[in-house]
């Protein structure tokens, strides 16, 4: 079945702490794997893709077929990365997300 | 440019009423898709459209959900009868090409008591 698992519901840290928030997958294929954001009171918006390899707002994220995750990484967290954040994945011959249930992040001070 | 734009943003219904929500994609994105959070859950997908026609109604939970797009422009979710499960978050969103980035509306909360 095809799923995609963010365990954590809120990740608290301070401000310049690192951040990892995590991702695992499950899906019987080569998968795309996206993470989208949300800030208070604004839409749902694409942070990175993995095919993109590109590092936005100072966040990464590696996939990691071996142990299907796709952990979002920043070294020193910014309290304006303070959002929800989704973990999704497409594949196969459609293109809908799979989202996970997200984790909220709050950078405190 | 325009965003992804939805109407109305709030709704509330009495169960067994029937309410439409409308989405209308950024001028130009041939693919439209909806999504819908009920509390607690994941955003789960329910359809997607190219242009006029339905790519994959997969996710729609069952037949008093209608989608439509005619004209292949602004699109159409109506619930009818709605039922107390129905309520959440029904998102939106639209894409250029197939595998592009998908831009999303703000939403239309649905509240049914």
């Amino acid at each position: 079945a095809q799923r995609v698992t963010q365990p954590e519901k809120l990740l608290s840290v301070f401000k310049g702490a690192p951040v990892e928030l995590k991702c695992n997958y499950s899906y019987s294929g080569s998968p795309e794997l996206f993470w989208y954001v949300q800030y208070s009171r604004q839409r749902l918006q694409l942070l990175l893709r993995h095919i993109s390899r590109e590092s936005i707002k100072g966040f990464t994220a590696d996939l990691n077929k071996g142990e299907t995750s796709f952990h979002l990484k920043k070294p020193f967290a910014q309290e304006e990365d303070s959002a929800m954040y989704y973990c999704a994945l497409s594949g196969g011959n459609t293109d809908k997300l799979i989202f996970g249930t997200g984790t909220r992040l709050q950078v405190f001070p | 440019e325009a965003g992804v734009t939805q109407f109305p943003s709030h709704s509330v219904i009495e169960k067994g009423q029937t309410v439409t929500l409308r989405c209308d994609p950024i001028s130009g994105h041939d693919n439209l898709y909806w999504y819908r959070r009920v509390m607690g859950k994941e955003i789960k997908f329910l359809l997607h459209f190219v242009k006029e026609s339905k790519q994959d109604e997969s996710g729609m939970p069952n037949n008093r959900f209608l989608a439509e797009r005619t004209g292949g422009t602004y699109s159409t979710l109506k619930v009818q009868p709605a039922e107390l499960e129905d309520s959440g978050v029904y998102f939106c969103a639209s894409s250029r090409i197939r595998g592009g980035e998908a831009f999303f509306g703000q939403g239309t909360r649905l509240t049914v008591v």
